[in-house]
């Protein structure tokens, strides 16, 4: 399983764009990265997965680099409600899921 | 997507008893379904990992015959906490695996136990 680094925390305004990136170096081929967003007291929340070059839906955006080594998380213009803790996993078809530390975004008035 | 529904979403129980959990899979069959268990401030930390007719599988220093998992249909996996103690107090976490390939993992509500 590949293991995931990201950075702990992270801060922003209302109407910013926000990039997280993620580095996984030991992906295996069959290893789809999948991001995921976590309120308190609530059970994570799909946002988007990728496998190669750039995959854009109506909340994000997640950019892929040729080695997929790393991947970056691109939020569009933040909002307070975006304040929330992000993963990031590299997840494969028989892998056990584990979770890494996360980023804890903030997102400030 | 997928949707999968935890019950209950909040427990409060006296120390010595018992709780269960469920994790159902509404829309599809998850052979294979993960239980995780989250502190304060910190990451999902996986337990067990459970397969439908067959003994659930535990990551190291998670107790079985603490916390009893089973995964008796395709779309039902239960987490019992016996003989529960303050410090099993947490908020758990189930999730089911998409058939596909793509490994998505689809998550429930979560449960607060708060044991007395």
């Amino acid at each position: 399983l590949a293991k995931t680094t990201q950075p702990i925390s992270m801060d922003s305004y209302e109407g910013q764009e926000v990039n997280i990136t993620c580095s996984h170096n030991n992906i295996a081929t069959n290893d789809y990265i999948t991001w995921y967003q976590q309120f308190p007291s609530q059970g994570p929340r799909f946002i988007i997965q990728g496998y190669k070059t750039k995959v854009t839906n109506e909340v994000a955006s997640l950019f892929i680099p040729a080695d997929r080594k790393s991947s970056t998380l691109s939020l569009p213009r933040v909002s307070l409600s975006d304040t929330a803790v992000y993963y990031c996993l590299a997840l494969g078809g028989s892998y056990i899921p584990t979770f890494g530390r996360g980023t804890s975004l903030i997102v400030h008035p | 997507g997928a949707v999968v529904s935890q019950h209950p979403s909040w427990v409060i129980c006296k120390s010595g008893t018992s709780v269960k959990i469920e994790c159902r899979s509404l829309d599809f069959q998850a052979t294979t379904m993960f239980w995780y268990r989250q502190f304060p401030k910190q990451s999902l930390m996986l337990m067990a990992t459970s397969n439908e007719g067959s003994k659930a599988t535990y990551e190291q220093g998670v107790e079985k015959d603490k916390f009893l998992i089973n995964h008796a249909s395709l779309t039902l996996s239960t987490l019992t906490v016996t003989s529960a103690h303050p410090e099993d107090s947490s908020f758990y976490i189930c999730s089911a695996r998409d058939p596909g390939n793509t490994g998505e993992l689809f998550f429930g509500e979560g449960s607060r136990l708060t044991v007395l």
